[in-house]
């Protein structure tokens, strides 16, 4: 079955101390996306990256870190949490060439106290 | 600046009836736009995809319209049914297969009453 898995499900956390959220896709796909969504602002994309070793800054960036040495798995890093960073995170996994239909995974609700 | 507006208050539908929901967008030229569907606290889920050069495209209940001249497209869904109550995204991507990934409006939330 096609699927993106993020972990944690919820987190709590305090500001600043570092944490990691999980992605990992099984489609092969080379382009995976960050976002993050709060109320009255919709999806904002944080990081994208297109393939192994390529990331990119999307529309918010500030304060999230990424990395991509497989093709399989994205995270999503935060060094130093802050109270503004509390929201839903979403994972997606891209297909390319006919669309780019995204699949996301389940999210992730942090909070940073 | 890049903008995509979708009806931010809610939708009232009676049920089976035929919802319609608007994605507005200016300065941008996508290749294709999407809509999908999210359910409180889970991810978006995808439903239609329609290219710049298509004018409809249909799936079961659902029909999509996308006009380039006025910037807009529209999302229907027929014979609704309480089970459709959800937010709708629409989303784009320009030109060149998405390579910036995709751009999401904020949702219409749609409730069909029974």
């Amino acid at each position: 079955e096609a699927q993106v898995t993020q972990n944690p499900r919820y987190l709590i956390t305090v500001t600043g101390k570092k944490l990691t959220v999980t992605c990992s896709q099984n489609m092969n796909h080379e382009y995976m996306s960050w976002y993050r969504q709060d109320p009255g602002l919709g999806l904002r994309q944080i990081y994208y990256s297109m393939n192994v070793e390529v990331t990119d800054k999307g529309d918010v960036p500030e304060g999230y870190k990424v990395s991509r040495k497989e093709k399989r798995n994205f995270p999503l890093i935060l060094e130093s949490p802050s109270p503004n960073q509390t929201s839903l995170y979403f994972c997606a996994s891209l297909t390319t060439g006919q669309g780019g239909e995204a699949f996301f995974g389940q999210g992730t609700r942090l909070t940073v106290v | 600046s890049q903008k995509i507006e979708q009806n931010s208050e809610a939708l009232n539908i009676q049920e089976g009836k035929t919802a319609t929901l608007t994605c507005n967008y200016t300065n941008y030229s996508p290749a294709y736009l999407q809509w999908y569907r999210q359910d409180p606290g889970r991810g978006p889920v995808f439903l239609l995809l329609i290219r710049e050069n298509e004018k409809e495209k249909r799936k079961e209940r659902l029909k999509v319209t996308f006009d380039t001249t006025l910037k807009q497209s529209l999302f229907h869904i027929t014979a609704s049914q309480p089970a459709d109550s959800a937010t709708y995204l629409c989303a784009l991507a320009a030109t060149g297969g998405g390579a910036d990934g995709l751009t999401f409006g904020k949702g219409t939330h749609l409730i069909i009453q029974p």
